[in-house]
């Protein structure tokens, strides 16, 4: 079964806004990761935050992870039409060298 | 580097024919994975391997084989194809830290199989 779930599914915005999406777990972990996906590519990481870790920045993404609550969001500040992808969050826990995805938000940049 | 690179890019089987799907990867990774794309399904693990000479199911097993040939390939094997096999499937590698803790995956560009 899927551990993250994203929110909203899709996300339409104007060039120059911000774009937040959330993503919501249900179990222990050690690290919370976000992709990004081109349509008809494959996935490529974005941002790394681990379990003891509040806030990550890079470059034009900020994410931020409550364990209390078993959430993270990711923040893109002034989006670009090159932002348009889907966006998935992917946690990782326990010693199993594993990673379970959500279904992803579809982000949609608009000239 | 190439990255991870799959074969073939586009498939298309008849119900009961049987294929493979090459994966490699040149970063000299320990772990390699499977994964299936759905619509609205999000990414799925099929198989993973932690380390070469050892394979584990994943989430969705059933009508796959996979082998760790070396440290570099990892294929996944559908020996009797079926419709609901129809999906992009992603082949991804990393580098497991502490404890086997996963870090980022890199994935290929995956291929897409249809199954008619």
């Amino acid at each position: 079964s899927q551990q993250g779930e994203e929110d909203p599914q899709a996300l339409s915005i104007q060039e120059g806004e911000n774009a937040t999406m959330n993503c919501s777990y249900k179990t222990s972990i050690n690290n919370l990761q976000w992709y990004r996906q081109n349509s008809g590519r494959g996935l490529v990481h974005l941002i790394l935050i681990r379990s003891n870790e509040r806030e990550k920045h890079s470059g034009r993404l900020r994410v931020t992870l409550d364990t209390s609550k078993k959430s993270s969001s990711l923040l893109i500040t002034a989006s670009r039409a090159a932002d348009t992808a889907s966006y998935f969050c992917a946690t990782g826990g326990g010693s199993n060298y594993k990673l379970t995805f959500g279904k992803g938000t579809l982000l949609t940049v608009n000239p | 580097n190439a990255g991870v690179t799959q074969t073939p890019k586009f498939q298309v089987l008849k119900t009961g024919q049987s294929m493979t799907l090459q994966c490699a990867q040149d970063m000299n990774h320990n772990s390699m994975y499977w994964y299936r794309q759905d619509p609205g399904m999000g990414l799925r693990l099929i198989y993973y391997s932690a380390s070469e000479g050892t394979t584990d199911k994943g989430e969705v097993p059933n009508g796959y084989n996979v082998s760790r040939l070396n440290k570099r390939e990892f294929s996944l094997r559908l020996e009797s194809a079926a419709p609901s096999q129809t999906s992009v499937y992603f082949c991804a590698s990393s580098n497991p830290g502490l404890a086997g803790v996963s870090y980022e995956q890199y994935f290929g560009p995956g291929t897409r199989l249809t199954v008619t």
